[in-house]
């Protein structure tokens, strides 16, 4: 299983509210990320787990908060969110941060996030 | 981390072979050059990676000259699926990715 899933596909969320997106992936990684991409520009890193801990920020404002439950799980809690914040946010998976084997990524399909 | 350029566009008929070339002039030794395809609404995709000369695999090809200041993509008698954006990318021990722009590949029938 090669699969990285994320839930939900869409979401549209007020400014006042409070949701989580989340991913999961079964194919034993050991790092996870999660990355914006704006309509036709390049994906932006946000965050990255390795080994369950919060290894990378990318200077990402406290509105979005990184969780990794387990080894499989990775959720982006959101709150108070701006309509600039409107994108795919997409999470991926590699075997391990810092190793050249274990440097290919594989990426979930995203969450179409919309703030309104 | 060393910066990579690309054509940000390109156009290529069904059937025909496609080269697509990035530069990256400040690689550094422990570098590896690798590329990611990606299509509307979903994430990116691994295609192919390499250090040096030739590496090639099922979907593409990679060539690397000895200097390693460029690289290029080459992908066999395309379709128009495969249209897409590619990515070009420059990564090594301890770094995590850092995407350049792309080339927006347009394959027409």
């Amino acid at each position: 299983d090669t699969e990285v899933t994320q839930t939900p596909k869409h979401l549209v969320m007020g400014m006042t509210n409070k949701k989580s997106l989340k991913c999961e992936q079964h194919m034993g990684h050991r790092a996870m990320y999660w990355y914006k991409q704006k309509a036709k520009k390049p994906p932006e890193l946000m965050f990255v787990y390795s080994y369950e801990k919060l290894s990378i920020n990318e200077s990402v404002p406290s509105r979005f908060s990184p969780e990794c439950p387990n080894s499989s799980l990775l959720n982006l809690h959101l709150h108070a969110l701006q309509p600039e914040d409107s994108a795919l946010y997409l999470c991926a998976s590699s075997q391990a941060s810092g190793g050249q084997d274990g440097y290919e990524q594989y990426f979930g399909p995203g969450t179409r996030l919309t703030v309104t | 981390l060393a910066k990579t350029t690309q054509p940000i566009s390109m156009d290529s008929y069904e059937g025909q072979e496609v080269n697509i070339t990035c530069s990256h002039n400040n690689i550094a030794t422990n570098d590896y050059i690798t590329w990611y395809q990606q299509f509307p609404s979903q994430g990116p995709r691994f295609i192919i990676q390499g250090y040096k000369t030739k590496v090639t695999n099922e979907v593409a090809s990679l060539f690397i000259p000895a200097d390693r200041k460029s690289s290029t993509l080459s992908l066999p008698r395309v379709s128009l699926s495969d249209t897409a954006v590619y990515y070009c990318l420059v990564f090594s021990y301890g770094q995590n990715f850092v995407f350049g722009p792309g080339t927006r590949l347009s394959v027409l029938p």
